[in-house]
């Protein structure tokens, strides 16, 4: 049983550049959220999407966007990167409307 | 704003020993708690979970305590083992909304 596989492992980006992170939810959910995780801190919620639409948000600008597929995979894009956009972005899965979320390990991405 | 609070960045305990690590949070509405368990170079894995209805949840070696009239909950580990070494985070959600996580607290249990 697979569990929350995402891609890739690493990343680096120049300044102003466009990064898409991808995300395979564990078999049989079909919920995905997204965080971010900054150097000493703990993960802080972007939004989730359920049935391809994003369902909830977290304090995210625009240029943090998504999208669901029907196999229920999801991408998170973020545009014009920021210096500060460097961390640890986690996709997490779950059944919709269940608490429990399985994380996958990450892309760790660093803006310079 | 940091909703969910984990005061202690780092914790040490002697093998077989209890490892306690507490948790504070300031919103009166959440309902349901995490605790998840993360080592480096993997995401974090979940480990047990109350709902604001109970005091008290059990799950082997781990038990999660409950103190609404404190916003507080603490994570017991007994006996703790090395392979228990990690970052604990807490978090906490209202209502089925997003989790707020805590900055974590990392763990060392000594051989």
């Amino acid at each position: 049983d697979a569990g929350v596989t995402q891609s890739p492992t690493h990343l680096i980006k120049t300044r102003g550049q466009q990064v898409t992170l991808r995300c395979s939810p564990k078999s049989g959910h079909d919920t995905v959220s997204w965080y971010q995780q900054a150097l000493g801190q703990g993960p802080q919620f972007i939004f989730q999407y359920y049935e391809e639409e994003e369902r909830q948000r977290g304090n995210f600008p625009d240029r943090f966007s998504g999208h669901q597929f029907p196999n229920y995979s999801s991408e998170l894009n973020v545009n014009a990167l920021l210096l500060g956009d460097s961390a640890l972005y986690l996709c997490a899965s779950s059944l919709f409307r269940v608490r429990e979320q399985y994380f996958g390990p990450g892309t760790r991405l660093t803006v310079t | 704003d940091q909703q969910v609070k984990q005061n202690s960045p780092s914790l040490s305990v002697q093998e077989g020993r209890i490892s306690i690590l507490n948790c504070d949070y300031t919103n009166s509405m959440f309902d349901y708690f995490l605790w998840y368990k993360k080592y480096p170079a993997e995401g974090p894995t979940f480990l047990i979970s109350i709902s604001s209805i109970k005091d008290k949840n059990e799950d082997g070696r781990f038990t999660v305590f409950l103190n609404k009239s404190a916003k507080h909950l603490s994570l017991h580990i007994v006996p703790s083992q090395p392979g228990d070494s990690a970052v604990y985070f807490c978090a906490a959600s209202a209502l089925g909304n997003q989790f707020y996580f805590g900055t974590g607290t990392s763990l060392t249990v000594i051989p």
